[in-house]
C-alpha cells in the first residue's frame, strides 16, 4: 500500500464553479478525515467518517460543502459555488481503530479559486 | 473545548544546535492523546509520535525527544544536534474521543 492518495494535487477554478476532490485511504483504515489548511495555519478539522458513516462535521463545513464515503472506501469532498475564501489546501487522512490512533495524511489538494 | 497552542511561530537555528518546540494544550477530558507531526516543504504531514494522557514517560528516538508534563499541560519536542533536513513546520495535535485538533505550527529553519 502506498499510503493515502489524493486527487487532484492542484485545482484552479473560477468562482462559482463546483469542485470535487477524491481521497483513497490506506486500505485497512476504517476512519477517514478531511482537513483544510490555509497558509501559515495548522490543519482545521472539517469532517470524519467511521467506515461509511459521517460522524462529525465542523461548523466550518457550510452547506456548500458535502462529503461522502460510499461503501467505507474512498471519499469525495465537493464544494459547490466556490468562493475565493475556499482557496486552501484540503488534506485527507486515515487511521485504524479509534480516533486515538495516529492518522496518516495524504499530500493534499491545493485549491485556488480565481 | 480542546485547544492546542504553539507559541513559537518561527525558530531559526544553526546546524548542530539543540532546539525545543513548545506545545501547550487545554482539555477537559482525563483521557486524551497528543501527537507531533512534521510538515516538510513537500507538504505531506508526517507522523512523529503519539502519547496518551496516562503515560508521562519521556521518550527519545534518535535525535528526537519529547517531554510530556501533565502538571503544566505541555508536550514539548526537542531536536538534538539539528540538521538542515529538520527544516519544516512542526505541528502539535490533541485528540479526545473524536477528531484531532492541531496547533498553528512552528516553522523551524536550520541553517548550515
Amino acid at each position: 500500500d502506498t499510503g493515502v492518495s489524493q486527487d487532484p494535487r492542484h485545482k484552479i477554478t473560477k468562482r462559482g464553479q463546483n469542485v470535487t476532490f477524491r481521497c483513497d485511504p490506506i486500505s485497512e483504515h476504517n476512519r477517514l478525515y478531511w482537513y483544510r489548511q490555509t497558509l501559515g495555519q495548522g490543519p482545521e478539522f472539517l469532517t470524519y467518517f467511521q467506515n461509511e458513516a459521517q460522524l462529525e462535521k465542523s461548523r466550518l463545513l457550510s452547506d456548500r460543502f458535502s462529503a461522502e464515503r460510499p461503501k467505507g472506501s474512498f471519499s469525495t469532498l465537493e464544494i459547490q459555488r466556490t468562493e475565493q475564501g475556499d482557496s486552501a489546501m484540503y488534506l485527507c487522512a486515515s487511521s485504524l481503530g479509534s480516533g486515538r490512533t495516529e492518522a496518516f495524511f495524504g499530500q493534499g489538494t491545493r485549491l485556488t479559486v480565481v | 473545548a480542546q485547544k492546542v497552542t504553539q507559541a513559537q511561530t518561527e525558530i531559526s537555528v544553526v546546524e548542530k544546535e539543540d532546539v525545543t518546540l513548545d506545545c501547550v494544550y487545554e482539555t477537559r477530558d482525563t483521557t486524551y492523546y497528543l501527537f507531533w507531526y512534521k510538515q516538510p516543504p513537500s507538504g505531506e504531514l508526517v507522523f512523529l509520535i503519539r502519547r496518551n494522557s496516562f503515560d508521562e514517560q519521556n521518550e527519545i528516538s534518535g535525535r528526537y525527544s519529547w517531554n510530556f508534563q501533565k502538571s503544566t499541560s505541555s508536550f514539548n519536542f526537542t531536536i538534538t544536534a539539528s540538521q538542515v533536513v529538520d527544516s519544516a513546520v512542526y505541528f502539535c495535535a490533541l485528540t479526545e474521543a473524536l477528531d484531532m485538533r492541531f496547533g498553528a505550527g512552528t516553522r523551524l529553519t536550520v541553517k548550515p
